[in-house]
């Protein structure tokens, strides 16, 4: 199984510290993804790796890839009570499916 | 620009009756994607179709499930006699381009109980 798997299963933390998400796979990839879905809601794309590139920022997040490691975090600096969310890896190989882990589901408390 | 539209949001059915859920694509978009998410799991592939074509079904159940993308109209995943373990949050995506470079955006999700 190609499947992503997300690590914690849940994280707690105040608001203003960094939050830290790490997703493991199992076979090669084009590109990793990550996703956040608020209670009851649809996914939200947050930002694409591909297996080419180390290292990727967009605004507050910072994601890392380590495909000797199949391995990426997910990095969510000075965190606001609006983080608060399920975050989801998404794996993708050639012109496969998705292929989504379980999720982190993190708690930001102000 | 509206983003991708599902309906009903909720939809609860009895054992044995039919569940249709339909998927409109943002615009512009041909592809679109099923996804099952049951509580505290992430979502499961189940089928990408493009316009009056089903492309990769692998993830769907042979039995009682379909799914179509007609040339005009939404994309419907049908579940025919339905049972408790078909209640989940049924999720579609869409795409403009097929392949590992395309970005999914996805609907608000349908959510089915089955009584």
């Amino acid at each position: 199984s190609q499947q992503g798997e997300e690590d914690p299963q849940a994280l707690s933390i105040q608001e203003g510290e960094n939050a830290t998400m790490n997703c493991s796979y199992k076979t090669s990839i084009n590109n990793l993804q990550w996703y956040r879905q608020n209670s009851g809601r649809g996914l939200v794309h947050l930002i694409l790796i591909r297996s080419n590139e180390r290292e990727k920022h967009s605004g507050r997040l910072r994601v890392t890839l380590d495909t000797s490691k199949k391995s990426s975090s997910l990095l969510i600096t000075a965190s606001r009570a609006a983080d608060t969310a399920s975050y989801f890896c998404a794996t993708r190989g050639g012109n496969t499916p998705l292929v989504f882990g379980k999720g982190t589901r993190l708690s930001v408390i102000a | 620009n509206a983003g991708v539209m599902q309906n009903p949001r909720h939809l609860v059915r009895r054992r044995g009756q039919e569940a249709r859920l339909r998927c409109s694509p943002m615009k512009g978009h041909s592809h679109v994607y099923w996804y099952r998410q049951l509580p505290e799991e992430g979502l499961k592939f189940m089928v990408y179709l493009q316009k009056e074509n089903i492309i990769d079904e692998s993830g769907m159940p042979k039995e009682r499930f379909s799914a179509e993308f007609p040339k005009e109209g939404p994309s419907i995943l049908r579940i025919q006699q339905v049972v408790r373990g078909d209640s989940a949050a049924y999720f579609c995506a869409s795409s403009n381009i097929s392949g590992s470079r395309s970005e999914q955006f996805f609907g608000p999700g349908t959510r089915l109980t089955v009584l």
